[in-house]
């Protein structure tokens, strides 16, 4: 079974443009999930989709948006980017079968320089 | 606000010894932990987890212990092994604010001696 994959894995942007990130969840996973991993902060919350609708989301400005496709496909978009938008961003994916208490599988990250 | 807190940022430990990562939460309405490793240019690997119902949760040389009352959490590792150095991430979920949110501490970095 494929993993979680993201795309592109590397990417420099310059202050001012806006950047659209993608995410290929695990086979039959419906929820993904996008956190920014920046040092000293850990991974933080952006927010997560669940069958096209965004269920849940995280503490950061409307610059960040995301979507998800019918086929659990995801993409996150910062618009008008910041210099500190720089870090590593990861995508994951769960069954979200309803039941309590799964884990989430990550992607290997797509690396965001903002210069 | 820091919900969950790794206070250690590195931790340095002998081969074959134990390694006891800690981590720390303070919203009471997280009822699932769990422990990720992350190595470099990597994504976070899932290692174990625990429900609040249960104090002690046991996978291999993995062990997590919960105390809900200090809301406390702890990974033992044993015995340690150089493949173990990476970052390890501490995470908190809660079914009543969406299971598939995790809240993360900002992690240890763990270095193993041979």
């Amino acid at each position: 079974k494929a993993g979680v994959t993201q795309t592109p894995r590397y990417l420099i942007k310059t202050r001012g443009q806006q950047v659209t990130l993608s995410c290929s969840p695990i086979s039959g996973h419906r929820s993904v999930s996008w956190y920014q991993q920046t040092p000293g902060q850990g991974l933080q919350f952006l927010f997560e989709y669940f069958s096209e609708t965004q269920r849940n989301k995280g503490n950061f400005p409307g610059r960040f948006s995301g979507r998800q496709f019918s086929n659990s496909r995801s993409e996150m978009n910062v618009s008008t980017l910041e210099l500190g938008d720089s870090a590593l961003y990861l995508c994951a994916s769960s069954p979200a079968t309803g039941a309590l208490n799964t884990e989430a599988f990550f992607g290997q990250g797509t690396r965001l320089t903002v210069v | 606000d820091q919900q969950v807190k790794q206070n250690s940022p590195s931790l340095s430990v002998q081969e074959g010894r134990i390694s006891i990562l800690n981590c720390d939460y303070t919203n009471s309405m997280f009822d699932y932990f769990l422990w990720y490793k992350k190595y470099p240019a990597e994504g976070p690997t899932f290692l174990i987890s625990i429900s609040s119902i249960k104090d002690k949760n046991e996978d291999g040389r993995f062990t997590v212990f919960l105390n809900k009352s200090a809301k406390h959490l702890s990974l033992h590792i044993v015995p340690s092994q150089p493949g173990d150095s990476a970052v390890y991430f501490c995470a908190a979920s809660g079914s009543n604010f969406g299971n598939e949110k995790l809240t993360f501490g900002t992690g240890t970095r763990l270095t193993i001696i041979p």
